[in-house]
């Protein structure tokens, strides 16, 4: 039990579909995180929120939406992806931000894009 | 862009061998972390190592903090089937805000 819980699991859409990816972390944490996993690539941060207030966006496509109603959940909205957007999307809380807040992950959501 | 290099990039041991892994980086990093993730599930941290030269266990596995500040390693020791996984090692560079740069991952397989 990792304390931070996804949700689907899997999902399969089309590139004209929309959809939302959900998080949902027990801890009582205060960052979430969106991070990308593709094949034989290094994670890639793509959103991150403390006290619901997004601090970083590194230069994610808009077709990537997040939302964060409050510090126990994290929502990322898709939108006309692209068959490259294909990949495991995990989601990470810690305590705060900065140095000894480690991150705690999420099982992910994989994604496919036909 | 920044990245850390982590070798090996893939190993095959027999049961009971002890396994090393390690990453560089070119840039100081304050922070080495090492995490593990399983088939189908997220990464878990095994160890968070936080000053230079710095040699912490946790049950089989130990890693350390290198004194240059530009690399780490992971040792396995008594290698079991469930390490079975990919290893990632990751860290954050000093002077550079608190965001975690990954490596590739190391992926380990053991036979039994």
């Amino acid at each position: 039990e990792t304390g931070v819980t996804q949700t689907p699991r899997h999902l399969v859409m089309g590139m004209t579909n929309k959809k939302s990816l959900k998080c949902e972390q027990h801890l009582g944490h205060n960052a979430m995180y969106w991070y990308k996993q593709s094949a034989k690539k290094p994670l890639e941060l793509m959103f991150v929120y403390s006290l619901e207030e997004r601090v970083e966006n590194n230069s994610v496509p808009s077709r990537f939406s997040p939302e964060c109603p409050n510090s126990s959940h994290l929502f990322l909205h898709l939108h006309t992806l692209q068959p490259e957007d294909s990949a495991l999307y995990l989601c990470a809380s810690s305590q705060a931000l900065g140095s000894r807040n480690e991150q705690f992950f999420g099982p992910g959501t994989r994604l496919t894009v036909l | 862009g920044q990245q850390l290099n982590q070798s090996p990039q893939s190993m095959f041991i027999q049961e009971g061998e002890d396994v090393s892994m390690n990453c560089t980086s070119s840039s100081i990093f304050n922070t080495w972390l090492w995490y593990k993730q399983d088939p189908g599930e997220g990464p878990v941290l095994l160890i968070a190592l936080y000053k230079a030269g710095e040699l912490t266990s946790n049950g089989r596995l130990t890693a350390q903090f290198g004194i240059t500040r530009k690399d780490s390693f992971l040792n396995i020791s008594a290698s079991i089937p469930s390490d079975v996984g990919i290893y990632f090692c990751a860290g954050r560079r000093v002077q550079a805000g608190t965001a975690l740069i990954f490596g590739k991952g190391t992926t380990l397989s053991v036979s039994s």
